[in-house]
């Protein structure tokens, strides 16, 4: 069973376009993130959700909205996207904010082209 | 700031032999610290965690790591590298701020 799980694994898209990635967990957890990876292997934290309601929103341009229609998921909508999105997407969760581990997905590789 | 630091880019050891990866932080209290590990083309794998009390935790795949107030550190140690230990290393703390706060990473190679 997987712990935090994204789809898809790979998005090839063109400029312009508006995808989404799905995430879900079954680990019972309140707390939802999502971070980017970029090329440089940096990761640093987009989004949190704590029990569907937003937390953290990291400067994030608008054209990325998150939606949490329950506790266990976690989507990314990315509309108009441009070749400065391309990166890892990680999905993670937590039981609660504070002292707690996030358990993290395997990641989305987006590449716009 | 609030920042986490991995001096390291890159450390290649030989299979077999001890590990230190270094990490410090730069916050004015003790933040919760993390290692993760990313093998290619995977997603973050919890090595191990420090919170509150005794300084040397110990992790998964046989990692440990010493948290050292006076030197703002969390290293990682393992005695004996495997072949299959080689990845990329990140560090990273919760300032009190719900979100983590990652190093920069340190990419593991490993000599047979």
């Amino acid at each position: 069973d997987t712990a935090v799980s994204q789809t898809p694994k790979y998005l090839v898209t063109q400029m312009g376009n508006d995808k989404s990635i799905k995430c879900e967990q079954n680990l019972g957890h309140d707390t939802m993130y999502w971070y980017k990876q970029d090329s440089k292997k940096f990761l640093k934290i987009m989004f949190s959700y704590n029990n569907k309601e937003l937390i953290i929103n990291e400067t994030v341009p608008n054209r990325f909205s998150p939606k949490s229609p329950d506790k266990a998921h976690l989507n990314l909508h990315i509309n108009s996207l441009e070749l400065g999105d391309s990166a890892v997407y990680f999905c993670a969760s937590s039981q609660a904010t504070g002292a707690t581990a996030a358990f993290f997905g395997q990641g989305t590789r987006l590449t716009v082209v | 700031a609030q920042s986490v630091t991995q001096p390291d880019i890159h450390i290649t050891v030989s299979e077999g032999a001890s590990l230190e990866l270094r990490c410090n932080y730069s916050y004015g209290a003790t933040p919760y610290l993390f290692w993760y590990v990313q093998s290619p083309g995977q997603g973050l794998q919890l090595l191990l965690k420090y919170f509150s009390g005794d300084t040397l935790v110990q992790g998964i795949k046989g990692f440990e790591a010493e948290f050292k107030r006076s030197q703002s550190s969390f290293n990682l140690r393992k005695p004996s590298v495997h072949w299959s230990d080689a990845a990329e290393y990140f560090c990273a703390a919760d300032f009190g701020n719900e979100k983590l706060t990652f190093g920069t990473g340190t990419r593991l190679t490993i000599i047979p």
